[in-house]
């Protein structure tokens, strides 16, 4: 069984916080980890796909960093507007193909 | 956007029953994926194929099965559908063991 776990479940921050959130999942077999928003009423869309041990990725106010040996990411989010507020999502992708989600961190902010 | 469609989008089906629920790309994507979204318990991955006649289950493949013909479209059926099975229902595609993968739009089942 491949085990994804995201922390925390839900996060409420203000407006100009800044805030970050941690994804683990197993360090065999490991092929590329995923990030993902989902807002209500749509579907996943993808922020990063990371593959490599230290790799950091920005997008915007959005950045994310992995560390493969020990099994885990952060996402991170500079200045949190309330466009920000959304499920966010990892995803560990196994060298066969297999793309497990986590349960989803479910973040929002309030002007 | 991503050229994946979910058909039907709605669908209300008695106990027992048998349903399809078909996933159809114009990506030519090697990989596709059925996910059900379920309060509490994020997406989790039903089955999956990484090529035409190739499947493989995930983690919560009991009572489902798919096929793929053909690259452009994968089939989840439920043979006898169950009030459990009631969710949300997501295809995804992916083209390469390195890429994103891409949403359809989802598929909301009612089992009665």
């Amino acid at each position: 069984i491949l085990n994804v776990e995201q922390s925390p479940q839900s996060l409420h921050v203000q407006e100009g916080d800044s805030t970050n959130f941690t994804c683990s999942f197993p360090s065999s077999n490991f092929y590329a980890l995923h990030w993902y928003r989902w807002e209500t009423a749509k579907s996943p869309e993808a922020l990063f796909v990371m593959t490599l041990n230290g790799d950091e990725k920005k997008k915007g106010r959005i950045s994310a960093t992995l560390n493969t040996k020990e099994g885990y990411s952060y996402l991170y989010i500079k200045g949190s507007q309330p466009e920000d507020s959304a499920t966010y999502l990892c995803a560990f992708r196994n060298q066969g193909g297999k793309l497990i989600f986590g349960q989803g961190t479910e973040l929002s902010v309030k002007p | 956007d991503a050229g994946i469609t979910q058909s039907p989008r709605h669908k209300v089906t008695e106990t027992g029953t048998p349903v399809t629920l078909r996933c159809h790309q114009t990506e030519n994507h090697r990989y596709m994926y059925w996910y059900r979204q379920d309060p509490g318990h994020g997406l989790r991955l039903i089955h999956y194929s990484y090529g035409v006649k190739d499947t493989d289950k995930g983690e919560v493949s009991d009572g489902y099965s798919v096929s793929r013909s053909k690259t452009e479209d994968f089939l989840l059926t439920l043979e006898s559908a169950t009030s459990s099975q009631t969710s949300v229902y997501f295809c995804a595609i992916s083209e390469g063991d390195r890429d994103e993968a891409f949403f359809g739009q989802g598929t909301r089942l009612t089992v009665v």
